[in-house]
């Protein structure tokens, strides 16, 4: 199947500071990838839906300034913690949709996951 | 409103005993639903969906729209079973986007 990698798969930075994590599409062009987060007991937010070349659309209560989102290519979406706080420790995964095998089944395909660690 | 619900945050059952993980939804149009599993320290993956109507490691899932309902069964529950399972529901908006509903999913042990 389609792979989707994730990086860094650990961070660990300081309140205040800013954290990219990068999600790649490695086998197939992404054209739309969704960044979502698993919070403690598994249930997984949807925040934004990323679509290549255009902005990303944000889930009701996800802040846009904060956490800042680019689709610059078929194969890559970024996502930009900025000003980190505490409470924004969580496990980030991303997931991508595109046109693997030439149709679009409706299935995603998830990253590995990035372990956000703000102290 | 369009949802999906997993009635169930943990579900224990001993090995070789059938398991039923229950997941309704609400959603107007057609419905197209999945089952996500991730297993522990592993990434989230499809299960199965059911247009494809398959049986994968020996899990089934068939869509009642009577009841709204897209349960995953299982006949006899192996430990490598353990996971979290989440039941999915694929939206499309008018402009043809389609972004996943998800359930909050359900905890499974399977004990030996």
């Amino acid at each position: 199947g389609a792979v989707v990698s994730q990086h860094p798969s650990r961070v660990i930075c300081k309140s205040g500071t800013s954290v990219k994590i990068e999600c790649r599409s490695l086998d197939f062009q992404a054209t739309t990838m969704f960044w979502y987060r698993q919070f403690p007991k598994k249930s997984l937010m949807l925040m934004a839906t990323s679509n290549e070349g255009s902005k990303a659309t944000y889930e009701q209560g996800v802040e846009k300034d904060k956490f800042l989102i680019n689709h610059a290519s078929l194969t890559l979406s970024t996502l930009t913690v900025t000003s980190a706080h505490p409470e924004d420790s969580s496990f980030y995964i991303c997931s991508a949709r595109g046109l693997a095998g030439g149709s679009n089944t409706g299935e995603l395909f998830f990253g590995e996951g990035s372990r956000l660690t703000v102290l | 409103a369009q949802r999906v619900t997993q009635p169930e945050k943990l579900l224990s059952v001993f090995k070789g005993a059938p398991v039923e993980l229950k997941c309704n939804y609400s959603y107007s149009g057609s419905p197209e639903l999945f089952w996500y599993v991730q297993y522990s320290r592993q990434r989230l993956q499809l299960l199965l969906r059911h247009i494809s109507r398959e049986s994968i490691k020996g899990f089934t899932a068939d869509l009642n729209k009577g009841e709204t309902s897209f349960h995953l069964k299982k006949p006899f529950a192996q430990e490598e079973d353990s996971a979290m399972y989440y039941c999915a529901l694929n939206r499309v908006n008018a402009g043809n986007n389609r972004k996943l509903i998800w359930g909050l999913g359900t905890s499974l042990a399977v004990n030996p």
